[in-house]
């Protein structure tokens, strides 16, 4: 499968431990982002990067959030101290945008489901 | 702030109803449009998009939708359902300076009876 992965599927926690999600994009996306889904919303854009700069972050990202590419290719979302308000479906999204073709398409992965009990 | 609207949180049809399900949005700039579906158990898949042109944009599986630029709307038509089209159905824009970041609306479950 050459989509977009997301690595675990499934995360049970205990508030306050620390949490770190892994995304591998389409190999040659150059775009990377991450959203929030809870329930009965659609997703939420939280942050995303061109190659391994981090270009926006959502103000729903609170200092307990960060997101790497260290390499431009796969991503890392940890969150630290984990929260019950963090139980949620944590969507990864790759494209390839270039200076011929800057309007692509989003391709997302199955996401990150995290339970914080 | 941007920000879009799906009018229907269920919609209940049967099979071979004509379905229509509302989308708007608040940007006074240029923007793209989607239509994402999530089949249960599945990752968000795209049925359309519009960019520029012709403002009636066909996907797929049936499915059509239409750019009406003075009501901010990007309503999605599928003259005929099936049962296979139960799913759940978000509406996203993205405006052209905003780094492709996707604003959804708050999805539309559509559960179809055989």
């Amino acid at each position: 499968d050459t989509g977009v992965s997301q690595d675990p599927r499934h995360k049970i926690t205990k508030r306050g431990q620390n949490v770190t999600f892994r995304c591998d994009p389409i190999s040659e996306h150059n775009r990377l982002y991450w959203y929030r889904q809870t329930l009965g919303q659609g997703p939420e854009f939280l942050t995303y990067f061109q190659n391994e700069a981090q270009l926006e972050k959502s103000r729903l990202l609170s200092d307990r959030f960060s997101a790497e590419r260290p390499k431009g290719s796969f991503s890392t979302l940890e969150i630290q101290r984990t929260e019950q308000g963090d139980s949620a479906m944590y969507l990864c999204a790759s494209s390839l945008v270039t200076q011929a073709n800057m309007n692509t398409e989003a391709f997302f992965g199955q996401g990150t489901r995290l339970t914080v009990v | 702030a941007q920000s879009v609207s799906q009018h229907n949180h269920h919609v209940i049809l049967s099979e071979a109803a004509s379905l229509e399900l509302g989308c708007n949005y608040s940007y006074g700039g240029t923007v793209n449009l989607f239509w994402y579906v999530q089949y249960p158990g599945q990752h968000l898949q795209l049925l359309l998009k519009y960019f520029s042109g012709d403002p009636l944009v066909k996907g797929i599986k049936g499915f059509e939708a239409e750019f009406i630029k003075s009501k901010f709307s990007f309503n999605l038509r599928k003259p005929s359902v099936q049962w296979s089209d139960t799913a759940e159905y978000f509406c996203a824009v993205n405006a052209n300076n905003q780094g492709g970041k996707l604003i959804f609306g708050q999805g539309t479950e559509l559960s179809v009876k055989p």
